[in-house]
C-alpha cells in the first residue's frame, strides 16, 4: 500500500494568515493526489484533485501544488470557516490511501 | 445537485453483517464509479471499495474478504455488506460519488454504525 504522510498533525494560525500543509508519498503517484477538508460533524469536502485542479465552488484561496513525491497545500489567507482537519489522499493505485490529517486551529 | 444518503441499522451486533444502502438522488447512478468510506471516532478516513454503474467492484485487500458493494441502478441505490464485524468496525460510514480517477466529489453526510452487543 501506498503510505500518505501528513506534516504537521496539527497547526495554529491566525484569520489571514498564508498555512501551508505538505503530504509525501511513499512511492511515486504522479499528480494523483486529492485534498479534502472536514469540520466536526461533517463530511469532507473535496478541495483539490490531481494535485492543483480547484473544485468547482472552493475558494481561489486554496492552492495545490506537487514536487515529486511532496504535495502542497497552501491557503493563501486564512479565513474562519477554513479552521477544519485537511486530509490527502492518493488515487494513484488501488487501495486508495488518505494521509492521517491536519488540523488547523485557531491561535 | 447530486446528494447521497447513508441508511442502515446503527448497532450491530458482533459476528454480524453490517449492511448500508446509499441512497442518490438529483443525479443518475449511471456512468460514474460509487464508494464506501469510513473512519472510526477520532480517526482518519479509510477506503472500502467501490463499484461502478455496470457492476465491476474494487475492494480494499484490508477488508476484501468481508466485503460485498452492489449497485441497484433502477432504484439509484448502492449498497454495503460487511461481514463478522468486531468492535474495531465501529465507523462513521460515508458513501461518496467517485470519478474515474478515484476522487471523491460528493459525500452521504455519514452513518454511525455502533459494533457491539
Amino acid at each position: 500500500d501506498i503510505q500518505m504522510t501528513q506534516s504537521p498533525s496539527s497547526l495554529s494560525a491566525s484569520v489571514g494568515d498564508r498555512v501551508t500543509i505538505t503530504c509525501r508519498a511513499s512511492q511515486s503517484i504522479s499528480f494523483f493526489l486529492n485534498w479534502y477538508q472536514q469540520t466536526p460533524g461533517r463530511a469532507p469536502k473535496l478541495l483539490i484533485f490531481a494535485a492543483s485542479n480547484l473544485q468547482t465552488g472552493v475558494p481561489s484561496r486554496f492552492r495545490g501544488s506537487e514536487s515529486g513525491t511532496d504535495f502542497t497545500l497552501t491557503i493563501t489567507s486564512l479565513q474562519p470557516e477554513d479552521f477544519a482537519t485537511y486530509y490527502c489522499q492518493q488515487s494513484y493505485s488501488s487501495p486508495f490511501t488518505f494521509g492521517g490529517g491536519t488540523k488547523v486551529e485557531i491561535k | 445537485q447530486v446528494q447521497l444518503q447513508e441508511s442502515g441499522p446503527g448497532l450491530v451486533k458482533p459476528s454480524e453483517t453490517l449492511s448500508l444502502i446509499c441512497t442518490v438522488s438529483g443525479g443518475s447512478i449511471n456512468t460514474y464509479y460509487w464508494s464506501w468510506i469510513r473512519q472510526a471516532p477520532g480517526k482518519g478516513l479509510e477506503w472500502i471499495g467501490s463499484i461502478y454503474y455496470s457492476g465491476s467492484t474494487n475492494y480494499n485487500p484490508s477488508l476484501r474478504s468481508r466485503v460485498t458493494i452492489s449497485i441497484d441502478t433502477a432504484k439509484n441505490q448502492f449498497s454495503l455488506k460487511l461481514t463478522s464485524v468486531t468492535a474495531a468496525d465501529t465507523a462513521v460510514y460515508y458513501c461518496a460519488r467517485t470519478w474515474q480517477q478515484y476522487h471523491f466529489d460528493y459525500w452521504g453526510q455519514g452513518a454511525l454504525v455502533i459494533v457491539s452487543s
